[in-house]
């Protein structure tokens, strides 16, 4: 199946601080890509669909300010949380989708805000 | 956007052995998809089926879907210490899209 990396896997950072998280689609071509985070023995919650070179759309309660969505090409997209606090601790996964209905999951990667 | 809900939460059996996880819904739906999770990893897609079809097979997977009863139901035949994971059921956000909503899972255990 089609391979989607995700950079960094794990990242610790400081209340205050943005953490930027990659998300790239290695052999294939997203034309949309999915963010979703997961708290620990929970459901995964879309956050966000982006397509290239258009606005994200977000979830109805995820802040578009705080998390800023960039699908600047086929790709590559990427979520940054600005102003992270540690309730912004969590599992963040994101998929892409080609052209038919399959979703590609990336490996996740794992914020922890302290 | 409706949610699957996957029972049982838990389940945990010994190798060998089979192991049946369900999954409710409530609107109607066009197809429905089924995830695997390794512990602190991402999703692996496992099977989709669609309203039409009432059973779908893949090597050890069975997958049944009963749209009057709005169920579906993943069977693991002869599980593996490797089947060991969180397994989600996915039905479309909204109308005919693909785009998944994810249940809470059923954590399975299999011993060795």
């Amino acid at each position: 199946g089609a391979v989607v990396s995700q950079h960094p896997s794990w990242v610790i950072c400081k209340s205050g601080t943005s953490v930027k998280i990659e998300c790239r689609s290695l052999d294939f071509q997203a034309t949309t890509m999915f963010w979703y985070r997961q708290f620990p023995k929970q459901s995964l919650m879309l956050m966000a669909t982006s397509n290239e070179g258009s606005k994200a759309t977000y979830e109805q309660g995820v802040e578009k300010d705080k998390f800023l969505i960039n699908h600047a090409s086929l790709t590559l997209s990427t979520l940054t949380v600005t102003s992270a606090h540690p309730e912004d601790s969590s599992f963040y996964i994101c998929s892409g989708k080609g052209q038919g209905y399959e979703q590609y999951f990336g490996p996740g990667t794992r914020l922890t805000v302290t | 956007s409706q949610q699957g809900e996957e029972d049982p939460q838990a389940l945990s059996i010994q190798e060998g052995e089979n192991a049946t996880m369900n999954c409710s819904y409530k609107t109607s739906i066009n197809n429905l998809q089924w995830y695997r999770q390794n512990s602190g990893r991402g999703l692996v897609h496992l099977i989709l089926i669609r309203s039409n079809e009432r059973e779908k097979h893949s090597g050890r997977l069975r997958v049944t879907l009963d749209t009057s009863k709005k169920s579906s139901s993943l069977l693991i035949t002869a599980s593996r210490a490797a089947d060991t994971a969180s397994y989600f059921c996915a039905t479309p956000q909204s109308g005919g899209s693909y785009i998944p909503t994810f249940g809470r899972g059923t954590s399975l255990i299999v011993h060795p």
